[in-house]
């Protein structure tokens, strides 16, 4: 079974630029979750996407934004980058109920320059 | 207040020797636990899965819970020098939504 997948797996970007990342699950998950990973913050939670819909979302500005599709892909989107955006982005699928455990991609690597 | 929290570390155990790595939670209403290793530069991999008070084993790794003190642990036997990582801990709190704590780093030495 393949696993999650996530591209781009680096980006370099400049500050005021957008920018989208994609990620697709594993088959049979409807469930997407975004996660930001700092050294100085850890995994902090974006947003969570279950059949199209988003099902909550974490403390960040609205620059940040995601959407999910019928065939569970997901995409998030940053707009207007800023330098402390620089992070490790992970997506991670599961089957979306509450016990379920997530399972990460690769992640993508952003750098704002 | 966190609402996952673990101590950073690093924490150093000689090869052949049992880690002892803890969770503290402060959602009285999380349901599910888990435990996750990261290897520098790599993605999050999980290792347990725990949802109800008392121990569960899976090959050298034992993940202990205990709702009353909200605390969770994750022992593991035998470290052997690969085990040398970041071990996360994460709690799923309710609505759609799993946070982790910073993590424990682990250094196993040969």
């Amino acid at each position: 079974k393949a696993g999650v997948t996530q591209t781009p797996r680096y980006l370099i970007k400049t500050r005021g630029q957008q920018v989208t990342l994609s990620c697709s699950p594993i088959s049979g998950h409807r469930s997407v979750s975004w996660y930001q990973q700092t050294p100085g913050q850890g995994l902090q939670f974006l947003f969570e996407y279950f059949s199209e819909t988003q099902r909550n979302k974490g403390n960040f500005p609205g620059r940040f934004s995601g959407r999910q599709f019928s065939n569970s892909r997901s995409e998030m989107n940053v707009s207007t980058l800023e330098l402390g955006d620089s992070a490790l982005y992970l997506c991670a699928s599961s089957l979306g109920r509450g016990n379920s455990p997530l399972h990460f991609g690769n992640g993508t690597r952003l750098t704002v320059t | 207040q966190k609402e996952v929290e673990q101590n950073s570390g690093p924490l150093s155990v000689p090869e052949g020797a049992i880690a002892s790595l803890n969770c503290t939670y402060s959602d009285r209403g999380s349901q599910s636990f888990f435990w996750y290793r990261q290897y520098s530069g790599k993605s999050p991999e999980l290792i347990m899965s725990i949802y109800s008070n008392g121990d569960k084993e899976d090959g050298r790794f034992t993940a202990q819970l205990n709702k009353a003190s909200q605390y969770v642990s994750l022992l593991i036997r035998d470290s052997q020098p690969s085990d040398s990582a970041t071990y996360l801990c994460a709690a799923y709190t309710g609505g759609f939504k799993t946070i982790f704590g910073a993590g424990t780093r682990l250094f196993v030495k040969a």
